[in-house]
């Protein structure tokens, strides 16, 4: 079992609609998630993290977290085409590194 | 402050030989992490730099792979006697201590392809 991982996509969405993106972790220990965001071609960047169980929001974006479940999820709000992107699901492991998930693609259509 | 910086951007070398990227961190990040990605998959950690402590290393990082932080501050990763099998996105990132707020600030990445 990977220790991160993320159905690969694409995951395609209209303008507007809400898009969510799920992540499930092997490692019950885990205590800190991070969801990047990634244009091809370009490297990652940060765009959320979570370490506490509920909802955090941070714009259109909000990231859910359940410890219980071992799943953590993004969700972006009126999709819009420039947020087509991959989105890497990352857990902090060990407590000095990040381990990531191979990502979901994210298609947004006008 | 201009973020992490990697160089060179893009690298195409021939079977066998060796090659070396260098990463200049945000200044005041004390932590030093190298990556690989290759298409459609996430990051891979290969190793990382506390200070100019090398204090771990990924399984992934054969003998012809290694990396230095000689005075805390930037980093060079090598790779000798390259095979097509290295081809990849190599992304260093920079962080102070993973603080809880922070996860990482990655560079642009080198492209390494070996042909």
């Amino acid at each position: 079992q990977k220790e991160v991982e993320q159905n690969s996509g694409p995951l395609s969405v209209p303008e507007g609609a809400i898009a969510s993106l799920n992540c499930t972790y092997s490692d019950r220990g885990s205590q800190s998630f991070f969801w990047y965001r990634q244009y091809s071609g370009k490297s990652p960047e940060l765009i959320m993290f979570i370490y506490s169980n509920g909802d955090k929001e941070d714009g259109r974006f909000t990231a859910q977290l359940n410890k219980a479940s071992q799943y953590v999820s993004l969700l972006i709000r009126d999709s819009q085409p420039s947020d087509s992107a991959t989105y890497l699901c990352a857990v902090k492991v060990g407590g000095n590194k990040l381990v990531f998930g191979a990502g979901t693609i994210l298609r947004v259509k006008s | 402050d201009t973020g992490v910086s990697q160089n060179p951007r893009h690298k195409i070398t021939k079977r066998g030989q060796n090659v070396t990227f260098r990463c200049d961190p945000i200044s005041e990040h004390n932590r030093l992490y190298w990556y690989r990605q290759t298409l459609g998959q996430g990051p891979e950690f290969l190793t990382y730099f506390q200070n100019e402590a090398q204090l771990e290393k990924s399984r992934l990082l054969s003998d012809r792979f290694s990396a230095e932080r000689p005075k805390g501050s930037f980093s060079t990763l090598e790779i000798q006697r390259t095979e097509q099998g290295d081809s990849a996105m190599y992304l260093c990132a920079s962080s102070l201590n993973l603080q809880v707020e922070g996860g990482y600030t990655f560079g642009s990445g080198t492209r390494l392809t070996v042909v």
